[in-house]
């Protein structure tokens, strides 16, 4: 059974960048046509997706956050990583990491469990 | 940034029949893009409910179905029952963004 666990710090002062990583177990990272993606969820408020990255490193992000984001991957440790620079308290949210299928087809259907990320001073 | 827009809540009696509205645009949705349906129960990450318009996953209760027309998409929930009570998303594909949109989400009240 496919599994997917976020790590990284809970709390990120305001200006610096917030950095979590998704390792995958249970099946690799690697596989074709499959994606993996980070989605965010404000307290109190909906989803967003942030952005996606496949196993060869292409890169797809939200225009709406496309200056600030970075997803990178290291299928020698079957992990991908988020990386949000210059963060506010806006950006305060559970961040998820999930797997999709075909670009533009899937939908997301391997979640984490959600990291709470807090912005404060 | 929702372009998805669903209604905020609806609910219903156990045993009843609800449906969510999910309404995109001819950039998303109306562009034949397909849309996937997502139940989040309190305090847990989203889990695929529906896909590819109308699919359940294995284990997914034949109670859930989904359809889709036009510009919009729908949930349905046949024989409502209290683990039901959760808040329920709609997302698909939008071309203009060249992204992946969430709707705005429909928390379900069990009566």
């Amino acid at each position: 059974q496919l599994q997917l666990q976020e790590s990284g710090p809970g709390l990120v002062k305001p200006s610096e960048t917030l950095s979590l990583t998704c390792t995958v177990s249970g099946g690799s990272i690697s596989r074709s046509n499959y994606y993996w993606g980070w989605i965010r969820q404000p307290p109190g408020k909906g989803l967003e997706w942030i952005g996606s990255i496949y196993y060869s490193g292409s890169t797809y992000y939200n225009p709406s956050l496309k200056s600030r984001v970075t997803i990178s991957v290291d299928t020698s440790q079957n992990q991908f990583s988020l990386k949000l620079s210059s963060v506010t308290a806006a950006d305060t949210a559970v961040y998820y990491c999930a797997r999709h299928g075909q670009w533009g087809l899937g939908g997301f259907d391997y979640w984490g469990q959600g990291k709470p990320v807090t912005v404060s001073s | 940034q929702s372009v998805l827009t669903q209604p905020p809540s609806v609910s219903g009696a156990p045993g009843q029949r609800v449906t969510i509205s999910c309404t995109g645009s001819s950039s998303n949705i109306g562009a034949g893009y397909d849309v996937h349906w997502y139940q989040q129960l309190p305090g847990t990450a989203p889990k695929l409910l529906i896909y590819g318009n109308n699919n359940r996953p294995s284990g997914v209760p034949d109670r859930f179905s989904g359809s889709k027309s036009g510009t919009s998409a729908s949930l349905a929930i046949t024989g409502l029952q209290a683990e039901d009570e959760a808040d329920y998303y709609c997302q698909s594909y939008d071309s203009s963004l060249s992204g992946y949109v969430f709707g705005t989400g429909t928390r379900v009240t069990v009566l």
